[in-house]
Parts: C-alpha cells; structure tokens; sequence
C-alpha cells in the first residue's frame, strides 16, 4: 500500500487566488511527521512546511499552511495569494517512529502546480 | 551556514563505467540520505548513513551500488558498470537529528547521464 498518495497529477490556479494541494499518508505509527516540499523546474528540493503528529494547530509557514485532519489522514497544502513562482512540483513526504530505519522519509509521486495571469 | 552540496551537478558515463556522486551535508548534520529521482516521478529512497555506518539500506540496489559516509569528507554513492536505466537524478539530503520534526534538507541533486 503506498504510504503516501498524491491524486493530483496536476493543478492549475490564477495569480493571487488560493490553491489546495491534496495528500493522504498511510501509517500505523503514533508518533509521525508529515512534511511539503518544492522542486521548480530548476531542480532543487525546497522544504516548505512540517506538521507533526501531534500537533494541535494546523503548521502556518507565511502563505503556506497545512490542513490537517488526523483522523481522515489526509495533510493538504494551502497557498494562499498564488504568485507566479509558486509554479513547480509539489511533494508530500512523511517520517513515522522515532529514529533508526524509520528516519528516512516516504514521498508521494508530486503535483506539478502551474500558476497563470 | 552552507547548504547540502553535492557534486557534480551533471554527470555523463558510457555503459560500463563508474559513476562517483559526491555530497556534502549541512554543518552539524551527521545523518545522511540518497535518493533518486527519474524524470516526472518523486523521489525513492536508497541508503541512509550516519558517519562510517550504514542504517538503512532498504532501497539500494543490490549490485552495483555502493554507498559510504567516512570519518572525515563527504558521503560518496558509487555506481559500478553503470547502464543506461541508471540515468536519474541522485539526490542527497542530510538532518540535524532524526526526531520526526527534523527535517530532511536536500542538495541541487546529481543528473547522471549515461549514453
């Protein structure tokens, strides 16, 4: 079962309107965090935003945030006032238990956001 | 504070050569990850190191991969004999600690080629 599942391939959004970018994870593990990152077309990975399990609030990183529902498992995306740049791929990565084999994280296949006038 | 660098940025290797991917972590990182990425697909895990040991190794191929993370210098992914399905992108990425709020913080990646 995959882990991570992003269900949009792609997603389209007009400057300065605000966009959801869909994840559900799949863990039995209590204690796990949850993690977005951007890779614009030039390449590098960029780390956005973290949640953790056991966080009450939902993480707010300047025009990201993320919508957490723990007992859907799902850990949306939100870009608020989309911007020209914000174009690039989107990954939702997840790191369950603490420490040792379980510190790699798991990624999703992406959701390559275009971002139009 | 200095970023994860990896060298090269491109590499270029005909069937049968080897391939050295080089990185660096970030200052006071001493956990260490690779990952590959092909082209349109997200990252998949290959081999986690701490300084001289080796994790996880779940993802790594079993031949001809090879991965190391010495004392002193940088962390080294070797590919031996390379084949044409190894082009991808290599990714390394290296954290403070591996407390699940500590995130992974990657470099620009390795794009090996190979004809």
């Amino acid at each position: 079962a995959q882990k991570i599942t992003q269900t949009q391939p792609g997603m389209f959004v007009q400057e300065k309107e605000a966009v959801t970018l869909d994840c559900t994870y799949d863990t039995s593990d209590p204690s796990y965090g949850l993690f977005w990152y951007k890779q614009p077309s030039s390449g590098e990975m960029i780390f956005l935003i973290y949640q953790g399990s056991y966080d009450q609030q939902n993480a707010t990183e300047g025009r990201y945030s993320l919508n957490f529902q723990k007992a859907r498992k799902s850990a949306n995306l939100v870009i608020s006032a989309s911007q020209l740049g914000d174009s690039a791929m989107y990954f939702c990565a997840m790191r369950e238990g603490t420490g040792g084999t379980a510190s790699k994280l798991t990624f999703g296949t992406g959701t390559r956001l275009q971002v139009t006038l | 504070n200095a970023g994860v660098m990896q060298n090269p940025r491109h590499l270029v290797r005909r069937r049968g050569q080897e391939a050295r991917l080089r990185c660096s972590p970030m200052k006071g990182h001493s956990h260490v990850y690779w990952y590959r990425q092909l082209p349109e697909e997200g990252l998949k895990f290959m081999v986690y190191l701490q300084k001289e040991n080796i994790i996880d190794e779940s993802g790594m191929p079993k031949e001809r991969f090879s991965a190391e993370f010495p004392k002193e210098g940088p962390s080294i992914l070797r590919i031996q004999q390379v084949v044409r399905g190894d082009s991808a992108a290599y990714f390394c990425a290296s954290s403070l600690s591996t407390q699940n709020n500590s995130p992974l913080h990657f470099g620009n990646g390795t794009r090996l080629t190979v004809t």
